[in-house]
């Protein structure tokens, strides 16, 4: 069964770190780009970042966290991971990971696998 | 940053009906457009992709069309299980990748 399993959310004072996990199974882990997307409680969705497949070379992030949160992947151990430094009460949210499907003859892409969230309150 | 303009917020409508979500960007996303379903305490789905192309599994019912900054994702025949948060996004010019803000579909 194809699989995304966040881990590491919890409770952290404003200023404060944090490291989220993401663990694949059941695909070729390296093969696909990935996503972190986050939730506020009550609001819509918000991407976060994105790295590519294999080296992970490629790497974006949205403005909101430039400077402050670190994507990275180990492809050895299936994961993709999110460091969160200098946390604001406005990180509060859920945040999932979500594999990247590119559909080569359109060349367009869709979130189409996605793990259950992993929930990180951000508060003194 | 392309922003994404989703209508109505809220939709009202009985299992059966035919429910209209529309999404409109601030300048050409050609047809790199996607929806996804989001119940409450789940994660998101993808439903379509490239504007018009039903991702794996789902079912014929749903369907998206639209090009340019105009998009429409069309649900036939409402089941109670359709009854979610619909969301478009973008994946023309990205980064950043864009969400609208979202649709609410609630049995009427």
């Amino acid at each position: 069964e194809v699989q995304l399993v966040e881990s590491g959310g919890g409770l952290v004072q404003p200023g404060g770190s944090l490291r989220l996990s993401c663990a694949a199974s059941g695909f070729t882990f390296s093969n696909y780009e990935m996503n972190w997307v986050r939730q506020a409680p009550g609001k819509g969705l918000e991407w976060v970042s994105y790295i590519s497949s294999s080296s992970g070379s490629t790497i974006y992030y949205a403005d909101s966290v430039k400077g402050r949160f670190t994507i990275s992947r180990d492809n050895a151990k299936n994961s993709l991971y999110l460091q969160m430094n200098s946390l604001r009460a406005e990180d509060t949210a859920v945040y999932y990971c979500a594999r990247d499907r590119k559909y080569q003859l359109l060349s367009a892409y869709g979130m189409d696998v996605w793990g259950q969230g992993t929930t990180v309150t951000v508060s003194s | 940053e392309i922003v994404l303009t989703q209508s109505p917020a809220t939709l009202s409508l009985s299992p059966g009906e035919r429910a209209t979500l529309s999404c409109r960007a601030s300048q050409s996303v050609s047809s790199y457009l996607a929806w996804y379903q989001q119940k409450p305490g789940q994660a998101p789905r993808l439903l379509i992709y490239g504007a018009s192309n039903r991702a794996t599994g789902i079912p014929a019912r749903f369907s998206g069309s639209g090009s340019g900054t105009d998009f429409t994702l069309t649900i036939s025949n409402l089941e109670p299980e359709d009854f979610a948060v619909y969301y478009c996004q973008q994946r023309s010019n990205w980064p950043p990748i864009t969400f609208g803000q979202g649709t609410r579909l609630e049995i009427k």
